[in-house]
C-alpha cells in the first residue's frame, strides 16, 4: 500500500514562528498536495506539485510556501505563523493517469498557533 | 455557486436502513468523481470512484448524471460502522490532478 507520512501528528507553535510541515510518500508518486481542513469549510487546497522543484498555487496559498527538492518529499512552510493558520493540515499524493484511484492521504498534522 | 455542494446532514438512520447522499458540481468539464469517507479526527480515505455508467461495491452504489452534474451514493443495509462523514469529490477540470472536495455529509447509524 502507498504510504504517506506526515512528520508530526500534533504541533503547537507561537505566532510569528516559521513552521515546517513535512510529508513523505514511498511510492514514487509524481503528484503531491497540501490541504487544510477546517470545520464548516471542508478541505481547501493550499499548494500542489506535479514534479520535483515544481509548485502550483491552490485556492488559499497566502501565508504559505512549499518546497519539493526530492520526489518523495513535499514540505509546507508557514513563513510567519498566525492564529488563523490553526488547522488540520493534510498531505496527499497520487500517480498521474490514475484518475480512478484518487489520492492517498497522510494522517494529518493538527497545528495550533498560539 | 460552490464547486462541489453536498447536504451536510446529519443523517441519523437505524441499522439496516438505506440512505442516499447527493452532490452537485459546478464545472461541466470535470472528468473524475469520487466518494471519500472520513472518520472522526482521521484522514479521508477513498471509498469508491464514480463511473459514468454507475457502479456498485457491495452495499454501496454510486451514480453519476453528467447532464445534471449530479452524483449520488446509496448505502444499503446500513451498519453501525458506516457512521462517518462522506465527502463528494470532483477532479478539477483545469489543473491536472487536483481535487475539489465537498464539505461532507455526516451519517450516524444507530442501533
Amino acid at each position: 500500500d502507498v504510504k504517506v507520512t506526515q512528520s508530526s501528528r500534533y504541533l503547537v507553535k507561537r505566532t510569528g514562528e516559521k513552521v515546517f510541515l513535512e510529508c513523505v510518500q514511498d511510492m514514487d508518486h509524481e503528484n503531491m498536495f497540501w490541504y487544510r481542513q477546517d470545520p464548516g469549510l471542508g478541505l481547501r487546497l493550499i499548494y500542489f506539485s506535479y514534479d520535483v522543484k515544481m509548485k502550483e498555487k491552490g485556492d488559499i496559498p497566502e501565508g504559505y510556501s512549499v518546497s519539493r527538492e526530492k520526489k518523495e518529499r513535499f514540505s509546507l512552510i508557514l513563513e510567519s505563523a498566525s492564529t488563523n493558520q490553526t488547522s488540520m493540515y493534510l498531505c496527499a499524493s497520487s500517480l498521474p493517469g490514475t484518475e480512478t484511484y484518487g489520492y492517498t492521504f497522510g494522517s494529518g498534522t493538527r497545528l495550533t498557533v498560539v | 455557486r460552490k464547486e462541489v455542494e453536498q447536504d451536510p446532514g446529519p443523517f441519523n438512520v437505524p441499522e439496516g436502513a438505506t440512505v442516499a447522499f447527493n452532490c452537485t458540481y459546478s464545472n461541466s468539464a470535470s472528468q473524475s468523481f469520487f466518494w471519500y469517507r472520513q472518520d472522526c479526527r482521521k484522514e479521508p480515505k477513498l471509498l469508491m470512484s464514480v463511473y459514468s455508467s454507475g457502479n456498485e461495491d457491495g452495499r454501496f452504489t454510486a451514480q453519476l448524471n453528467r447532464a445534471s452534474q449530479y452524483i449520488s451514493l446509496l448505502i444499503r443495509d446500513s451498519k453501525l460502522s458506516d457512521s462517518a462523514t462522506y465527502l463528494c469529490v470532483v477532479r478539477r477540470a483545469n489543473s491536472g490532478y487536483a481535487l475539489n472536495f465537498g464539505k461532507g455529509t455526516s451519517l450516524l447509524v444507530t442501533p
